[in-house]
């Protein structure tokens, strides 16, 4: 079954340090995202990648960085994380910009002291 | 930018009560996907709706396009029904999805 995984599923981070979340999608799709959801809102996009060795900023790209190094695999990365990225993280991945065929990963919880 | 309004913003039925979730867009949405989020976080794709009238077992989406306007209906709800509801779109000229904040359900057995 076409997926996409997430990893870590949880992680602390403390002020300052520099954190990786991973992303690993087997629908063979092109697109990429990165979400994060606060609590009580909906989903924001951080960044996203169409095809492998690009990223496109989206919404809110500020203190976040991504890489995407194979169609496979999405990186997002926190250099020096902050209290305000405590949040969920979503990835995802569509078939292609017409978004019709979204799957989403199952989330990771960020949290930074 | 695009903005995605939903309401309500939480909802409270008795199981077996129907349900109509609304959404409203500032700008012509070339796509319209409503989603939903389990209890635990996971979000699933509903419906791909950008216009029309689409079923699927209790739930069913109407979007009009003209008006700026999308509609999720449950009916005959179910506990397994509870937890958010959110709606997104793609507007015109754009490439990404943007998501309003949900409609939390909850269901009282």
């Amino acid at each position: 079954e076409a997926a996409v995984t997430q990893s870590p599923r949880s992680k602390v981070a403390v002020t300052g340090g520099k954190v990786t979340l991973s992303c690993h999608q087997t629908n063979n799709h092109d697109y990429m995202y990165w979400y994060r959801q606060d609590t009580g809102h909906g989903l924001r996009l951080i960044h996203y990648s169409y095809v492998a060795d690009s990223t496109e900023k989206g919404d809110i790209p500020d203190g976040y960085k991504a890489s995407r190094p194979s169609q496979e695999n999405f990186s997002l990365i926190l250099e020096l994380a902050s209290l305000s990225q405590t949040a969920v993280y979503f990835c995802a991945s569509s078939v292609d910009r017409s978004n019709s065929d979204y799957t989403f990963g199952s989330g990771t919880r960020l949290l930074v002291i | 930018g695009q903005q995605v309004q939903q309401s309500p913003a939480s909802l409270v039925l008795q199981e077996g009560e129907n349900a109509e979730l609304q959404c409203n867009f500032s700008s012509t949405a070339t796509r319209l996907q409503w989603f939903y989020q389990h209890p635990g976080g996971r979000l699933v794709s509903l419906f791909y709706n950008p216009s029309g009238t689409k079923h699927t077992g209790r739930l069913t989406s109407t979007t009009v396009t003209n008006e700026r306007r999308s509609s999720l209906h449950i009916s005959s709800s179910q506990t397994t029904d509870s937890g958010t509801y959110f709606c997104a779109i793609v507007g015109t000229g754009s490439n990404r999805l943007t998501f309003g904040k949900g409609t939390k359900f909850s269901l009282i057995p």
